[in-house]
């Protein structure tokens, strides 16, 4: 079974610029989240996505959006990209929206701005 | 809100040596508990996770658990370390009957860099 891919791989950008992240879950996941882990900042939670909704966001400027597709799939957007946005963003899905459903990771996309 | 601290950032063992990485909590509501470990340049991976039930929870590659509500701790601890097992390891909880701002969101500790040495 596929796990959560997620796309690119690496990615370097200057500021200012706009850049698309994609996400794609395990077969059968209707949940998608995305995470910020910037050095020294730890995994913080960015976005929830379900069934195309967003259900919680995360302590997050209005320049980092999202949204998913009728198969689960997901984007991230950020719009005028500071320096602090280098980070690793990680995807992770679960099987619904239950407490205990457990968050299933990709390897992330890691993004420089320079 | 909850918040998760984890004890030391960074532990040195050597090989076959026994390992206990700390991980304690904070929150006002019940919770669900997990541990991740992330390779080098890697996504994380999930090692155990503790929902209901016995409090010890075993996992894969050996590791194992235990959730401690008095002292809401759940610390991860392994008999005997392999030099693959140097990673980053990762505590998170995720509230139980959340709602509002905590709701679906993993809240994780600042990790813990477990090195293995020969």
């Amino acid at each position: 079974e596929a796990g959560v891919t997620q796309s690119p791989t690496h990615l370097i950008k200057t500021r200012g610029q706009q850049v698309t992240l994609r996400c794609s879950p395990i077969s059968g996941h209707t949940s998608v989240y995305w995470y910020q882990q910037a050095l020294g900042l730890g995994l913080q939670f960015l976005l929830w996505y379900d069934e195309g909704e967003e259900r919680n966001r995360g302590n997050f400027p209005p320049r980092f959006s999202g949204r998913q597709f009728p198969n689960y799939s997901s984007e991230l957007n950020v719009n005028a990209l500071e320096l602090e946005d280098s980070a690793l963003y990680l995807c992770a899905s679960s099987l619904g929206t239950g407490e205990t459903d457990t968050q299933y990771f990709g390897p992330g996309t890691r993004l420089t701005v320079l | 809100a909850q918040s998760v601290t984890q004890l030391d950032s960074q532990v040195p063992v050597f090989e076959e040596a026994p390992v206990e990485l700390r991980c304690n909590y904070s929150s006002s509501v019940s919770v669900y508990l997990f541990w991740y470990v992330q390779y080098p340049n890697q996504g994380l991976q999930l090692l155990l996770k503790y929902l209901s039930g016995s409090t010890l929870v075993k996992g894969i590659n050996g590791f194992e658990a235990e959730f401690n509500k008095s002292q809401t701790s759940f610390h991860l601890r392994k008999p005997s370390v392999h030099i693959s097992d140097t990673a980053e390891y990762f505590c998170a909880v995720n509230p139980a009957n959340a709602g509002g701002t905590s709701y679906g969101k993993l809240t994780f500790g600042q990790g813990t860099i477990l090195t293995v040495h020969p």
